[in-house]
């Protein structure tokens, strides 16, 4: 069981925007930088965003991330079926000395 | 090419050892920590533990502690994640993951190897 919650599942069109939650607390999201990953089926985790919101060198500019609070959001927009993928947080636990990341959510491009 | 390159598939019986790797070349080895995130069939991400190669300082997550043993070869630029008495609840993929950013707190993964299956069946 995760200390980072995230929706279950996500679902949007092709061409819409959507958002996906991570939530924590003062030990972690509050009080660190949150990375953002992206898992296609199959294949391992990318880099998305880092830093709360700084996308890596060749990350589409569809994807952003930003944090308030104990926080934080990735939002993706003009939605493609190559983004149907899982999409984790994750931050540093501050109470645990341990990486943390989320459960994980689950986008579906209908 | 900065990559990491990770062992092959491993069938193990409940009760045996075993040692999978984790090579990284392209990079100065022992200038950056390797972690290992575990993945078990159809759930999520696990960080288990991390290891910087330049001096084997090495940290597990408390869920970890005790339970694998990370470590490293810097003379082969290869880290290492091993169990003495392998569970059938070991089964899964296992990732070794290189964070960038200046120190744990604003650690962020930003190169992965492919993942190494572990399956442990009687």
């Amino acid at each position: 069981q995760s200390v980072l919650t995230q929706p279950p599942s996500v679902s949007a069109a092709p061409g819409q925007k959507v958002t996906i939650s991570c939530s924590g607390s003062s030990s972690n999201i509050g009080n660190n930088y949150i990375s953002w990953y992206q898992q296609l089926p199959g294949t391992a985790p990318k880099l998305l965003i880092y830093d709360n919101n700084k996308r890596p060198s060749g990350i589409s500019d569809r994807f952003s991330g930003s944090k308030s609070g104990t926080s934080a959001t990735l939002g993706i927009t003009g939605l493609q079926t190559g983004d149907e993928a899982d999409y984790y947080c994750g931050t540093w636990d501050s109470s645990l000395s341990a990486v943390v990341f989320g459960v994980g959510t689950k986008l579906t491009v209908l | 090419e900065v990559q990491l390159v990770q062992s092959g598939a491993e069938v193990k019986k409940p009760g045996e050892s075993l040692k999978i790797s984790c090579k990284g070349s392209g990079y100065s080895f022992t200038s950056y920590w390797i972690g290992w995130v575990r993945q078990m069939p159809g759930k999520g991400l696990e960080w288990m533990g991390i290891i910087y190669p330049g001096d084997s300082d090495t940290r597990y997550s408390p869920s970890f502690q005790g339970q694998v043993t990370i470590s490293a070869d810097k003379s082969i630029t290869t880290a290492y994640l091993q169990w003495s008495s392998l569970k059938a609840s070991d089964t899964a993929m296992y990732y070794c993951a290189r964070p960038s950013g200046i120190a744990a707190p604003g650690w962020y993964f930003d190169l992965w190897g492919r993942g190494t299956l572990v399956t442990v069946s009687s």
